[in-house]
């Protein structure tokens, strides 16, 4: 059964430095996600994109971040400058263009800020 | 966007019982979610119900909406260990892809 895969599984960075998630969603999806969840708090919407441009995104989705789909497989979540508070799992997700409301997530990365 | 209020907040049967879990959101929806996340891992789609439809069925969950008194349910029969984990319902408003969890409710199923 296809899947959405992430990687690093776990990544750990120094506060400041810029650190890129990497995400390959099921293949003939066309929407893409990016969600996070603080340890022991509710996931939270970050971003979603579609059609090569950004389609709506949340307030934490600052200036820090930006997001890119470089070839036809990837997509990838960029932290410019990190944060102490940017530590948390990283979840990508997926949908088709048939049933985009239904979200197909990856394992997640784990973020941790030094 | 909304999110789900789901109660219970945690509930906990033993294998073989039915777990019930309910779920109310506050204005119009398009059509409702509900997911599971097993301990901080990856969120698992489960079923999608449209605001149109009053009942739907995947295997061992039914899923209940009554979108006049803004609620939903999620029914698990016959309950196994490995459906121990966190229960969400996401309410998904017309023209937005974006989901917003809540808290969920924290099921564990004693074998």
């Amino acid at each position: 059964e296809p899947e959405v895969t992430q990687t690093p599984s776990h990544q750990v960075t120094q506060m400041g430095q810029e650190v890129i998630l990497r995400c390959v969603p099921i293949s003939n999806h066309l929407y893409f996600y990016w969600y996070r969840q603080i340890l022991g708090q509710k996931v939270e919407f970050l971003v979603s994109f579609y059609n090569n441009e950004i389609s709506e995104k949340s307030e934490i989705f600052d200036d820090q971040f930006s997001v890119e789909r470089p070839d036809g497989s990837n997509f990838t979540l960029k932290i410019r400058s990190t944060k102490l508070e940017d530590s948390a799992m990283y979840f990508c997700a997926s949908s088709t263009q048939g049933s985009p409301d239904e979200q197909f997530f990856g394992p997640g990365t784990r973020l941790t800020v030094l | 966007s909304q999110q789900g209020e789901e109660d219970p907040q945690a509930l906990s049967i033993q294998e073989g019982e039915n777990a019930t879990m309910n779920c109310s959101y506050k204005t119009s929806i398009n059509n409702l979610q509900w997911y599971r996340q097993n301990s901080g891992r990856g969120l698992v789609h489960l079923i999608l119900i449209r605001s149109n439809e009053r009942e739907k069925h995947s295997g061992r969950l039914r899923v209940t909406l009554d979108t006049s008194k803004k609620s939903s349910s999620l029914l698990i029969t016959a309950s196994r260990a490995a459906d121990t984990a966190s229960y969400f319902c996401v309410p998904q408003e017309a023209g937005s892809y974006q989901l917003t969890f809540g808290k969920g409710t924290k099921l564990s199923v004693i074998p």
